[in-house]
């Protein structure tokens, strides 16, 4: 089983709809957790850090799931900005800078 | 926030030569920096770890000789990619983070690297 599983897509989601995506991760241990946004040919972004209770920005919420080790995001009113590539990230370690692991990325195509 | 500043942007060399790119922490040190390697359409993939003061730590596949690893100061960490071939075309990233956990890690810009 992979560290951290992502289905790659893509999304084609209309303009106003709701998507989620979710990840996977296989260290029980792991600690913290984040999503981040990938523009072609740019430098993956930090969109948000995946709390235990859960976290919401805007249209952006995240979700992490312990017990079935999953994380999710939803976004809501998609907006044709937000196409772009989401790539899980999961940090094995508690504190220090630990070695992270970044899922595949998932594609996200929003249409008019 | 944090910003990582990373050199060139976009480089292209012929096969043979050597590479060096810089990626420095502008308002912060980092004791510990990340660099990453993606090829077209694939994921990032973690090459190896910059420690300030001290060896890299390379990621299993990646030859330490050919990816030459500098942490030499808090705020700059340097890879060079030495005898390039024409399959060390990639984009590479570095990373650093902060400080606090939830802060994330925060990238360069990127190099996209063409050996021809």
């Amino acid at each position: 089983r992979k560290e951290v599983e992502q289905d790659p897509g893509p999304f084609n989601v209309p303009e106003g709809a709701t998507v989620a995506f979710n990840c996977t991760y296989s260290n029980s241990a792991s600690q913290s957790f984040f999503w981040y946004r990938q523009d072609c040919r740019k430098e993956p972004k930090l969109l948000m850090s995946v709390y235990s209770s859960g976290n919401e920005d805007g249209r952006f919420t995240a979700q992490l799931n312990r017990a079935s080790q999953y994380i999710s995001l939803l976004i809501r009113d998609s907006k044709l900005s937000d196409s772009a590539t989401y790539l899980c990230v999961v940090n094995p370690g508690s504190g220090g800078y630990q070695k992270v692991t970044f899922g595949t990325g998932t594609k996200l195509q929003v249409i008019p | 926030g944090a910003v990582v500043s990373q050199h060139p942007s976009r480089v292209i060399c012929k096969s043979g030569t050597s590479v060096k790119i810089e990626c420095r922490s502008l308002d912060f040190q980092a004791t510990t920096m990340f660099w990453y390697r993606q090829f077209p359409k694939q994921s990032l993939m973690l090459m190896a770890t910059s420690n300030e003061g001290s060896k890299a730590t390379y990621e299993q596949g990646v030859e330490k000789d050919k990816f030459l690893i500098n942490h030499a100061s808090l705020t700059l960490s340097t890879l060079t990619v030495t005898s390039a071939h024409p399959e060390d075309s990639s984009f590479y990233i570095c990373s650093a983070r902060e400080g606090r956990v939830h802060y994330g890690y925060t990238f360069g810009s990127g190099t996209r690297l063409t050996v021809v």
